[in-house]
């Protein structure tokens, strides 16, 4: 597509329920990244899939957090057992995979947990 | 390992008034160097970036940013600021190594602007 495409925009969930945010990367982009953006917070690093690669999964704050990308193009963050303070913004990015290029981001899934 | 700080939280400028935002970074080798915009409600959008040769490079909507390895800064400039540009702004560094893969962003600078 012409951008990075991610669903839903928003979602609420009750806390305990289980949730997955959808990203569509840009077509031939190798790179995926998830990052979450507390309020008033900056960026925190989650997931980052290139190419055929095992995904960096360093930033994944607890094993209540997985994720993956099928065929190489679309990704799915699940959340399982949602908790309070996993409400953020939600945002994926994809990259030809040469740092240099830089990122292009999707507007992000704001996630809110009750 | 990689960081960046972007040390102003909240700058304030008048439309039409020059505007610096800072940001230092720290890397072992040549940094990859980035600045984004994020509207409200929006994601990030690149303004633009430095790698190598000169270093002054320009973005769009009348951005420019210098890299100063001495200083280990990548501020970014703007002659003449537009009510439109009122935004969140984040410094990223990336490595020089392809494979390094991720980027790290600073915590981003809010620019309130002024009629």
């Amino acid at each position: 597509g012409a951008g990075v495409s991610q669903s839903p925009s928003n979602k609420v969930t009750e806390k305990g329920k289980d949730v997955e945010l959808r990203c569509d990367p840009i077509s031939g982009h190798t790179a995926l990244y998830w990052y979450r953006q507390s309020l008033g917070q900056g960026l925190e690093f989650l997931i980052y899939f290139q190419g055929n690669s095992a995904p960096d999964k360093s930033g994944l704050p607890s094993d209540r957090f997985s994720a993956e990308r099928t065929g190489g193009s679309v990704s799915t963050l699940t959340i399982q057992r949602t908790q309070q303070e996993d409400s953020a913004v939600y945002l994926c990015a994809s990259s030809t995979g040469t740092v240099r290029d830089g990122y292009t981001f999707g507007s992000g899934t704001r996630l809110t947990v009750v | 390992a990689q960081s960046v700080t972007q040390p102003d939280i909240h700058i304030t400028v008048s439309e039409g008034a020059s505007l610096e935002l800072r940001c230092n970074y720290s890397y072992g080798a040549t940094p990859y160097l980035f600045w984004y915009v994020q509207s409200p409600g929006q994601g990030l959008q690149l303004l633009l970036k430095y790698f190598s040769g000169d270093t002054l490079v320009q973005g769009i909507k009348g951005f420019e940013a210098e890299f100063k390895r001495s200083q280990s800064s990548f501020n970014l400039r703007k002659p003449s600021v537009h009510w439109s540009d009122a935004a969140e702004y984040f410094c990223a560094v990336g490595g020089y190594n392809t494979n390094a893969g991720k980027s790290t962003f600073g915590d981003g600078t809010t620019l309130t602007v002024k009629p």
